[in-house]
């Protein structure tokens, strides 16, 4: 069964400091790691997807990276309209999406 | 061009009872995906809909149902509802051979179960 876990679940930042958050797998037959965005009540947002170990994706203060175990969002001098939680989801043979919990990033001013 | 709909935003069912939740793709989409949230947990797959059939489904027990209509839109069907129902519903489309980054989701239905 394909497994996601991420770390930390619950991150604090002050603005301008940056960070990572983990992402470690386990799936049969990879056929895509995604990172998404969610606000409170919200759906979540597409981010990145990343399908092979060495490809990397970057996005405004935001960069993922992907090894052949887990993945890492890079965050760069993140801003208070950055504090969400962020979800990484692994696509494996079957097809099916599984979800890690999220790392909930709150960044203070 | 509105993008995923769902209705309704918020429901409250008492045990026992079975509720139906509605989905609205975005235009162009034909695959239509449900997902349960828990509190503080990942989104969890239940099932995909494409061309009117279930395709795909996750862990959920036969109480989870569902239906897509000639128009790809979509209901999700609790019966029997636990306390442990509670949840976000979310409903994601996509268009059918393309992959999880082109699933746009909803924002979901609070269902609470009392």
């Amino acid at each position: 069964e394909d497994q996601v876990t991420q770390s930390p679940e619950a991150l604090r930042l002050q603005e301008g400091e940056s960070s990572s958050l983990n992402c470690s797998y386990t799936v049969s037959g990879l056929r895509g790691l995604f990172w998404y965005r969610q606000d409170p009540g919200k759906g979540p947002e597409f981010l990145f997807t990343l399908y092979s170990a060495g490809e990397e994706k970057e996005k405004e203060r935001l960069k993922a990276t992907l090894t052949k175990k887990e993945s890492f969002l890079h965050i760069t001098a993140p801003k208070p309209e950055d504090s969400a939680t962020y979800l990484c989801a692994v696509r494996g043979g079957y097809q099916k999406v599984t979800f890690g919990i999220g790392t909930k990033l709150q960044v203070i001013p | 061009d509105a993008g995923v709909t769902q209705s309704p935003t918020h429901l409250i069912k008492t045990r026992g009872q079975q509720v139906t939740l509605r989905c609205s793709p975005k235009s162009g989409h034909d695959t239509v995906s449900w997902y349960q949230q828990a509190l503080g947990q990942g989104p969890q797959f239940i099932f995909q809909y494409y061309e009117e059939e279930e395709r795909q489904r996750g862990n959920f027990p036969d109480r989870f149902s569902g239906h897509q209509f000639p128009n790809y839109s979509s209901e999700l069907n609790v019966n029997a509802l636990l306390l442990g129902d509670s949840a976000l519903y979310l409903c994601a489309s996509s268009l059918a051979g393309t992959g999880p980054d082109t699933q746009y989701f909803g924002p979901g239905t609070r269902l609470t179960v009392l």
